[in-house]
């Protein structure tokens, strides 16, 4: 059964600094993996898409990594801003099925 | 394109009436998703359809819910009698059905059982 862990659960930085955030995955059979920004009380916006066969996808000041092989990927944010604080949510799309498997989420804060 | 849309936003009912969540997906997207955020247990998949027809409801959790897609552009999801532990928010999410895509949500209804 796939399992996607994120760590940490929350993270609070100031303003203008770079951070990585984790995501972490036990089944490497996977077709993709989805990097989502969620504000309070709101639905999930896609921020970065990143198929097995690839290794990074950049979005702006977002870069987002992958390796299958280890069942990692991370989300590089740079220049924080205080805009940028949200849940982030990774996802795995499984092979053989459609579902789509999420972390629990890492709650940004970004202190101005 | 309006995205995922999902009609009530929010929706607060009594212990055991019925509920019905509506969902409109992306045009042209064959896949159809629900999923259920709480706080202990976060998104889980629900149920989901290909072309209108399920393909696994193995998350749904009771028999008391239920879910449909008469249609390519509509889908609901019903829980009849509602409990108070249903209380959630629930996404819609559509795909275009090829595995190279990702996936977009709905707003999501936040259902408060009372």
């Amino acid at each position: 059964k796939q399992e996607v862990t994120q760590i940490p659960a929350a993270l609070s930085v100031p303003e203008g600094e770079n951070l990585v955030l984790n995501c972490s995955f036990t089944d490497s059979a996977i077709y993709n993996l989805q990097w989502f920004r969620q504000d309070p009380g709101k639905g999930l916006t896609s921020l970065l898409l990143i198929q097995s066969s690839q290794r990074e996808q950049t979005s702006g000041r977002l870069n987002a990594s992958l390796d299958k092989s280890s069942g990692r990927s991370t989300l590089y944010i740079a220049a924080s801003q205080p805009g940028d604080s949200a849940t982030y949510l990774c996802a795995v799309r499984i092979k053989g099925a459609q579902k789509l498997v999420f972390g629990q989420g890492t709650r940004l804060t970004i202190n101005p | 394109d309006a995205g995922v849309i999902q009609s009530p936003r929010h929706e607060v009912t009594e212990m055991g009436q019925e509920v019905t969540l509506r969902c409109k997906p992306i045009s042209g997207h064959n896949s159809l998703f629900w999923y259920r955020q709480t706080m202990m247990r976060g998104l889980e998949l629900l149920i989901y359809f290909n072309n209108n027809v399920p393909i696994d409801d193995s998350g749904m959790p009771e028999d008391r819910f239920s879910a449909k897609m008469p249609n390519a552009s509509f889908s609901t999801l019903k829980i009849q009698p509602s409990e108070p532990r249903d209380s959630a928010v629930y996404f819609c999410a559509s795909n275009p059905g090829q595995r190279v895509y990702g996936y977009t949500f709905g707003s999501g209804t936040r259902l408060t059982v009372v």
